[in-house]
């Protein structure tokens, strides 16, 4: 699976919009960008995912560049509750069943009154 | 639905001492995965089954470390002697079979494992 890069950390103020980065150059044509976020202690929970068209969801969208080597979650109005790791993950769709999902070092996403 | 269940939820025990963790995967889902989780490594994947059947266990670190899925509904990780090591947090996910939401993995709460 190809390697993805993210920020280390970023600030976002709540109720503003958070706009995490990230970056997959080496992408494959069947490869899907991820997005999972981890909030303390709690087990990492899937956001979106998209292959080549942006994503919305209740939760947030995904913008993904034309030439896919870069994409950007965005979460519209951010809340305190935002306050997490956020994955970046790029990863084959298989045929049949489920295929590994690895994860990287994220963005730690703190959001602030 | 209860989502993945994990237990314990803590575990504290002694250097040499067998440890089992357990995992009981959200009903109809047919994959499931086994991470380890710590502050130098991040989130590892240690093995994962389709179907009941391991398809991957290179990231299980050495003998010591087995996992079994005798049905579709249970899973377990042992880890036998244990070691300070193995310290970490274990995270059981699972994920339905493919048809459009086969991609989303859900995650258990994790059970916290303290190895003295």
């Amino acid at each position: 699976d190809a390697k993805t890069t993210q920020p280390t950390s970023m600030d976002c103020a709540e109720g503003r919009a958070a706009n995490l980065p990230c970056n997959h150059s080496t992408i494959s044509g069947n490869e899907y960008v991820y997005w999972y976020r981890q909030i303390h202690s709690q087990g990492p929970q899937y956001i979106i995912h998209g292959l080549k068209n942006n994503e919305t969801n209740e939760m947030a969208s995904l913008i993904i560049t034309e030439d896919r080597k870069s994409s950007t979650l965005i979460l519209p109005h951010a809340t305190l509750r935002d306050t997490a790791v956020y994955y970046c993950i790029v990863r084959v769709a298989s045929a049949g069943t489920a295929s590994k999902l690895t994860f990287g070092t994220g963005t730690r996403l703190q959001v602030t009154l | 639905d209860a989502g993945v269940i994990q237990s314990p939820r803590h575990e504290v025990t002694e250097m040499g001492q067998e440890v089992t963790l357990r995992c009981k995967p959200i009903s109809g889902h047919n994959s499931l995965f086994w991470y380890r989780q710590t502050m130098m490594r991040g989130l590892e994947l240690l093995i994962y089954f389709n179907n009941n059947v391991p398809i991957d266990d290179s990231g299980m670190p050495e003998d010591r470390f087995s996992a079994k899925m005798p049905n579709a509904s249970f899973s377990t990780l042992k880890i036998q002697p244990s070691e300070p090591r193995d310290s970490a947090v274990y995270f059981c996910a699972s994920s339905p079979p493919r048809g459009g939401t086969n991609e989303k993995l859900f995650f258990g709460s994790g059970t916290q494992l303290s190895v003295l």
